[in-house]
């Protein structure tokens, strides 16, 4: 079985901070891991997903996330927090095998302060 | 970019109709495609996998004679709330995955009101 835990789940910095967003995975399984951005009343969008190898993926509009199988994190960052950035953050996870049967995290919304 | 198109994107409906809900894929062939149900302020929960040309998979709690879902051809799943109440309106979202690549793209999701 698998599931994610993301610690916060609200998360407010000031405009050009940085951004980091927690997420914890459990799986029996070696995982695909992703990252997902929502606006509101509106679908997902992806920033970043982690397959195999290079475990520090970098995604859209300056996001990065690095895998540590050894403490099951998968934490998002941005070095300089946008305006624009102000959104709801998910987290989720699917068995190589299964990819688009996501376990999706609670969610994380990050606010942006001027 | 790989596209999946949802309609409606939103649909008002009133106590005990019935409202069917299309996902496709549009520029690519999904034998499979997900259906998730996110309440307000909440994660999304994936209610069921939608295999083209045999019974779609439900996750457990998830009533599949109250959301039908039919997978009739490489590029179109549909997912019908039968007998629609209150308590049924969410924001319902599908994801495709290509067939090729395995990848999985989500549609825009669909906001189900039950008056």
């Amino acid at each position: 079985a698998q599931s994610v835990t993301q610690l916060g789940s609200h998360v407010s910095v000031s405009e050009g901070a940085l951004v980091l967003l927690r997420c914890n995975y459990s799986s029996s399984v070696p995982p695909y891991l992703f990252w997902y951005v929502q606006y509101p009343n509106q679908g997902l969008q992806l920033l970043l997903k982690y397959t195999t190898g290079a475990t520090l993926v970098k995604g859209i509009n300056g996001f990065e996330a690095e895998f540590k199988k050894s403490e099951t994190s998968f934490h998002l960052t941005k070095p300089s927090a946008h305006m624009s950035d102000a959104a709801e953050y998910f987290c989720a996870v699917s068995e190589a095998s299964n990819t688009g049967k996501l376990i999706f995290g609670q969610g994380t919304t990050l606010q942006v302060k001027p | 970019g790989a596209v999946v198109s949802q309609h409606p994107s939103w649909v008002i409906c009133k106590s005990g109709t019935s409202v069917k809900i299309e996902c496709r894929s549009l520029d690519f062939q999904a034998t499979t495609m997900f259906w998730y149900r996110q309440f307000p302020k909440q994660s999304l929960m994936l209610m069921a996998t939608s295999n083209e040309g045999s019974k779609a998979t439900y996750e457990q709690g998830v009533e599949k004679d109250k959301f039908l879902i039919n997978h009739a051809s490489l590029t179109l799943s549909t997912l019908t709330v039968t007998s629609a109440h209150p308590e049924d309106s969410s924001f319902y979202i599908c994801s495709a995955r290509n067939s090729g690549t395995n990848e999985a793209f989500f549609g825009q999701g669909t906001r189900l009101t039950v008056v």
